[in-house]
């Protein structure tokens, strides 16, 4: 089945103490990107990647970090979260071209105390 | 400014009802799509319909058009015969040659029985 996986789908930690969560696709999709959904905001871009070792900031990536070692993962990494980081995630991907539906991960919601 | 307006933060329809969802958007690019997501309570984020700016016509998924009007910028999305389980959070985004998928913040849409 093709589809984005998230993981983990939910967590709850402390400030200061570095996370990483995971992204996969299997669908050999060039483009990935991080979001996040806060409410009253709609999803606002992180992070994006055209293609394996290409990463680009997007609208709000301070405090986070990404790496596309691999075409079919796309891990984000918070160094030290705080808690205006508590939000929920979602990974997406695509194949490039501005036509494209974009498939999303099931999100991951991550509160930061 | 944005580039992506949905100016109702909610709605409400009876069952069967038609209900139009209110998009605008602001580019100066002559190729862009134009997405509409539905997103339920349990958070997923779920492809509805898709519109290029060079499609001659409206487009439709089934119980879903999207109204473009290309000159005013707007690509409402038109949800016919409304049920329960439509009631959901609603986004339009678009995405111009090589850039990201940019959305809105959202309508809340409700139906009633």
């Amino acid at each position: 089945e093709a589809q984005v996986t998230q993981n983990p789908r939910y967590l709850i930690t402390v400030t200061g103490k570095k996370l990483t969560v995971t992204c996969s696709q299997n669908m050999n999709h060039e483009y990935m990107s991080w979001y996040r959904q806060d409410p009253g905001l709609g999803l606002r871009q992180i992070y994006y990647s055209m293609n394996v070792e290409v990463t680009d900031k997007g609208d709000v990536p301070e405090g986070y970090k990404v790496s596309r070692k691999e075409k079919r993962n796309f891990p984000l990494i918070l160094e030290s979260p705080s808690p205006n980081q508590t939000s929920l995630y979602f990974c997406a991907s695509r194949v490039g071209g501005v036509t494209n539906e974009q498939f999303f991960g099931p999100g991951t919601r991550l509160t930061v105390l | 400014a944005q580039k992506i307006t949905q100016t109702q933060p909610g709605m409400f329809v009876q069952e069967k009802e038609a209900v139009t969802l209110d998009c605008t958007y602001d580019t100066s690019d002559p190729s862009y799509g134009l997405f509409w997501y539905k997103q339920p309570s349990s958070g997923e984020m779920i492809f509805l319909i898709y519109q290029g700016s060079y499609d001659q016509q409206n487009a439709t998924e089934g119980r879903y058009s999207l109204n473009f009007q290309k000159a005013r910028k707007s690509a409402n999305l038109v949800i016919s015969a409304s049920q329960l389980g439509d009631s959901a959070m609603y986004f339009c985004a678009m995405r111009e040659a090589g850039t990201a998928l940019i959305f809105g913040k959202g309508t809340t849409l409700s139906v009633s029985s």
